[in-house]
């Protein structure tokens, strides 16, 4: 059964750098395209940024700026990196697996809260 | 910006049908898919390109799609289908995908 964890700093301060790590077990990291979520406290979900298995990336061009988004096959993990973070980035990251080009996300991991906070 | 509208709420008696839309622009050249999401969980996948469900959900999901609208319909409601859905796809060119604001489902 295929799983997916994130992990990372979960309290930063204004304008440090948020790094947050997902691993698949389980199953391949090949094949499948790898997105970040994010969800902030009693609010929507909004998608991040996707990298696939070949190491091509995209991202929300609301956070493009800011967003760095790699992977290690070897690993069966990839990450997220928001610079300059504020307090509008406190939420629940998720990472999830894409499927259909990446057009839909079929597994979520459970999500890890990040807290912007001075 | 490109955006999917969802009504912020829905509420239905048990047994009863509900229909949750959602609404953009570039939904007839993209394929839409549903999420629910309960207190505390992760999303999962109800409905996707548009009309498909995946293994293990019940029959009672079910999804359509009409023009610039897509609707995902639960016949026969139960207790246990009170959650938040989300409708998402992607934009016009299938550069970045997106969420609708979400619509939260409540069961009377």
């Amino acid at each position: 059964q295929v799983q997916l964890q994130e992990w990372g700093a979960g309290l930063l301060k204004p304008s440090e750098t948020l790094s947050l790590t997902c691993a698949v077990y389980g199953g391949s990291f090949s094949g499948y395209y790898w997105s970040w979520i994010r969800q902030p406290p009693g609010k929507g979900l909004e998608w991040i940024g996707v990298i696939n298995h070949s190491g091509s990336t995209n991202c929300n061009p609301s956070l493009k700026s800011r967003v760095t988004i790699s992977g290690d096959t070897p690993k069966n993990q990839f990450s997220l990196k928001l610079s300059s973070v504020t307090a509008a980035d406190t939420a629940l990251y998720y990472c999830a697996r894409g499927v259909n080009g990446g057009g839909y996300l079929d597994l979520w991991g459970r999500g890890t809260l990040v807290t912007v906070s001075s | 910006s490109y955006e999917l509208t969802q009504p912020p709420s829905v509420s239905v008696s048990p047994g009863q049908t509900a229909r949750i839309t959602c609404s953009g622009d570039a939904l007839p050249k993209q394929f839409a898919y549903w999420y629910q999401q309960k207190p505390g969980q992760a999303p999962v996948l109800v409905t996707y390109t548009d009309t498909e469900r995946p293994s293990g959900i019940p029959e009672r999901f079910s999804g359509s799609s009409s023009g610039t609208t897509v609707t995902l319909t639960i016949s026969g409601v139960q207790a246990e289908d009170e959650a938040d859905y989300y409708c998402q796809s992607a934009d016009s060119s299938g550069t970045y995908l997106l969420f609708g604001g979400g619509t939260k489902l409540t069961v009377l």
